[in-house]
């Protein structure tokens, strides 16, 4: 199984860009997701790397490296509405390929 | 593509009751989800369907839970005696298998069980 370990919580200003990091640990990698929730809604997608590298979005950006374990996004121009939990989900290589979710990175974003 | 609908969106019960859940995926969508989320963790792994098979379950989930995917399409999710301990989101996601294998999220159904 995984071990995915994100920070709990983070603040930032609006306007500026913000780096929210995500660690794990698997036996064989497949895949790495990023989703954003703002409360009391459902997850939604933002990105997947499979590659080491970055893959860029618009104002978001994911970065990952598989031999490090790591992975980050980058949010650029912060806006009050990206305010909101992140969520850092990894899927291993065999049986269902499931991803298994981290707790999630809260963001404040504040004027 | 309509996304993921979920239905009903608050469920308040009193403890020791049943409740059914229903999730309708994304038509094209073959593999469906069941995940449960409380306050300030990530959606935890219930069970998962890929048409009408149920492939995998959570050791996680006990005998009380069960799901459904009667036609390959809409699934219903059902607790019975439900527990305080049950109180949470539940949220349904479906995927098609293709290079990514991305899920999709419904709004999720808020289950409060007094």
């Amino acid at each position: 199984g995984q071990n995915i370990d994100q920070p709990t919580e983070m603040t930032a200003t609006e306007g500026a860009i913000v780096q929210i990091n995500c660690t794990y640990q698997t036996s064989g990698f497949n895949g790495l997701f990023w989703y954003q929730q703002h409360a009391g809604e459902a997850p939604t997608f933002l990105s997947y790397n499979v590659l080491d590298g970055l893959e860029e979005k618009g104002r978001f950006s994911s970065f990952l490296s598989r031999s490090k374990g790591y992975s980050y996004l980058l949010l650029k121009e912060l806006q009050m509405k990206d305010s909101a939990s992140y969520l850092c989900a990894v899927r291993e290589v065999g049986g269902s390929y499931i991803p298994t979710f981290g707790r999630g990175t809260s963001l404040i974003v504040h004027p | 593509d309509t996304g993921v609908s979920q239905d009903p969106r608050h469920k308040i019960t009193k403890r020791g009751q049943n409740v059914t859940f229903r999730c309708d995926p994304i038509s094209e969508h073959n593999r469906l989800y069941w995940y449960r989320q409380t306050l300030g963790q990530g959606p935890e792994f219930l069970t998962y369907f890929q048409n009408e098979a149920q492939l995998e379950k959570s050791r996680l989930l006990s005998d009380r839970f069960s799901a459904e995917r009667p036609k390959g399409s809409f699934s219903t999710l059902e607790i019975q005696r439900t527990e305080q301990g049950d109180s949470a989101m539940y949220l349904c996601a479906s995927s098609s298998r293709d290079l990514t294998d991305t899920q999709y999220f419904g709004p999720g159904t808020r289950l409060t069980v007094l």
